[in-house]
């Protein structure tokens, strides 16, 4: 019930092409869902983040698109570039919860110049 | 504000010692998270604390882990003994209650060597 499961492991997109990551949760409750981004030998850090009462999610190059009737989300990044070269992290967590956030397995995004 | 601060940034140590983790807090944030990933694991919550007090120790792997905050602005993660399969990054992170957001802020990690 806690799981999120992310997809998929790695992903290699040219430089100005579209990257999506997807993720899908089983627990009706989360009501938040961030994606961190973390590059090596640093923590994650927040990206973007939705709520399951609208369905997209846009911040400059970087769009959550949420589909609350599948149980998905997922995290598209518009003409990708090297510095977004990184690993990304779905994560959901619910009301209650004391903020425990459940995260996915993570992305290896890599963006060829 | 200097984020999350955790010490030491890389630890090597020899089986059957312990090892000690620390963690300074952003000032204010009243919960905090100790995680660990691997690569074939990936980020794994350990335990988490609100307002100095531990809240959930389900995913302390062993007795060999404990964890303590005396302060809001401590914390320590303590593995005694340390065996090579606790070789990992170890995260502490904080977050605010009432951030709307929800979003936890993470140290740099310290990455730990058990040989």
């Amino acid at each position: 019930q806690q799981q999120v499961k992310q997809s998929p492991q790695s992903l290699i997109v040219q430089k100005g092409g579209i990257s999506i990551i997807n993720c899908a949760y089983e627990n009706t409750a989360f009501d938040y869902f961030p994606w961190y981004q973390q590059f090596p030998g640093k923590g994650p850090a927040l990206l973007i983040a939705i709520r399951p009462d609208v369905s997209e999610k846009k911040e400059g190059r970087f769009t959550i698109s949420f589909n609350k009737s599948a149980k998905q989300f997922s995290l598209h990044i518009m003409d990708s570039q090297p510095g977004d070269s990184a690993t990304y992290f779905c994560a959901a967590s619910r009301s209650g919860s004391a903020r425990q956030l459940t995260f996915g397995s993570g992305t290896q995004l890599t963006v060829l110049p | 504000d200097a984020g999350v601060i955790q010490s030491p940034r890389h630890e090597v140590t020899e089986m059957g010692q312990e090892v000690t983790l620390r963690c300074k807090p952003i000032s204010g944030h009243d919960y905090l998270f100790w995680y660990r990933q691997t690569m074939m694991r990936g980020l794994e919550l350990l335990i988490y604390f609100n307002n100095n007090v531990p809240i959930d120790d389900s995913g302390m792997p062993e007795d060999r882990f404990s964890a303590k905050m005396p302060n809001a602005s401590f914390s320590t993660l303590k593995i005694q003994p340390s065996e090579p399969r606790d070789s990992a990054v170890y995260f502490c992170a904080s977050s605010w209650a009432g951030a709307t957001g929800r979003g936890y802020t993470f140290g740099s990690g310290t990455r730990l060597t058990v040989v």
